[in-house]
C-alpha cells in the first residue's frame, strides 16, 4: 500500500544553517505530495505541495521537488530561523478520489539562536 | 473565516467508558477526515466523509470506533469501551471537493487512564 518514510528526528540546527529533511514514498499511480508543519501549540498547516513529477513546491523559504525517479520529496531551506522550530510531516495523497493523506512519522526541528 | 474547530481540546477518561469527540469543519467544505496521532508517531487515517456519500471507514481500528456526520456539517467520533491504547490526539480535517489541501483542527487529546 501507499506509505511515506521520513527522516527521523529530532533535528537541532543553529540559526542560518541549511536544512534538509528526507522523505521517500511508495505509491501506486501518481500521488500528490505535501509537507505539513505543526508549530508548538498549533494545528497542522499545509506548508507546500507538488502534484506531479518535477514540480517544485515552495513557501516561506522552504522548497521540495517531486522526484519520481527516486520517489522522493525532500524538504530544504537554505537558512533556518528560530521561528521554524516545529514538527514537519511529509504526506501523500493516494489519488483514489478520497484524497486520504498518508503521513510520515514527523521530524521535530529545533533551531537554536 | 473560521477554521476547523474541535471539542473538547482535552479529555481524560477511565478505561471502559465511552467518549464522543466533535469536529466543526470549515463552512462549505464537503469532505471531512478523522486522523489519530499517537505519541511519537505519524497521523493514522481513520474515516472520511464526502457529502452524502457512504463514508470510507477503512481506517477505523476496531468496531469500538464509529463516526457520524450530518450532511456537510458537524461530525462526531465515538469510541466505546475505551482502552489505554486509544490514548492519542484525534485530529479532524476538512477540504473542498476536488481539493488536495486539507485544513486541520487543533485536535482533541484523549487520555485513557
Amino acid at each position: 500500500g501507499d506509505s511515506v518514510t521520513q527522516m527521523e528526528g529530532p533535528v537541532t540546527l543553529s540559526e542560518e544553517a541549511f536544512l534538509t529533511i528526507n522523505c521517500t514514498y511508495t505509491a501506486t499511480g501518481y500521488p500528490s505530495l505535501f509537507w505539513y508543519v505543526q508549530y508548538p501549540g498549533e494545528g497542522l498547516q499545509l506548508l507546500l505541495k507538488a502534484t506531479k513529477a518535477d514540480d517544485k513546491g515552495s513557501n516561506k523559504g522552504f522548497e521540495a521537488t517531486y522526484r519520481k525517479e527516486t520517489t522522493s520529496f525532500h524538504l530544504e531551506k537554505g537558512s533556518v530561523q528560530v521561528s521554524d522550530s516545529a514538527v514537519y510531516f511529509c504526506a501523500l495523497s493516494d489519488q483514489t478520489g478520497a484524497n486520504n493523506l498518508f503521513f510520515g512519522t514527523g521530524t521535530r526541528l529545533t533551531v537554536i539562536p | 473565516g473560521a477554521g476547523v474547530s474541535q471539542s473538547p481540546s482535552n479529555k481524560v477518561t477511565e478505561k471502559g467508558k465511552d467518549v464522543e469527540l466533535r469536529c466543526d469543519p470549515i463552512s462549505g467544505h464537503t469532505a471531512l477526515y478523522w486522523y489519530r496521532q499517537r505519541l511519537g508517531q505519524g497521523l493514522e487515517f481513520l474515516i472520511y466523509f464526502q457529502g452524502n456519500s457512504a463514508p470510507d471507514k477503512s481506517g477505523l481500528p476496531s468496531d469500538r470506533f464509529s463516526a457520524e456526520r450530518t450532511g456537510e456539517s458537524v461530525s462526531t467520533l465515538t469510541i466505546q469501551r475505551t482502552q489505554q491504547e486509544d490514548s492519542a490526539v484525534y485530529l479532524c480535517a476538512s477540504s473542498r471537493v476536488g481539493s488536495y489541501e486539507q485544513y486541520f483542527g487543533p485536535g482533541t487529546r484523549l487520555t485513557v487512564t
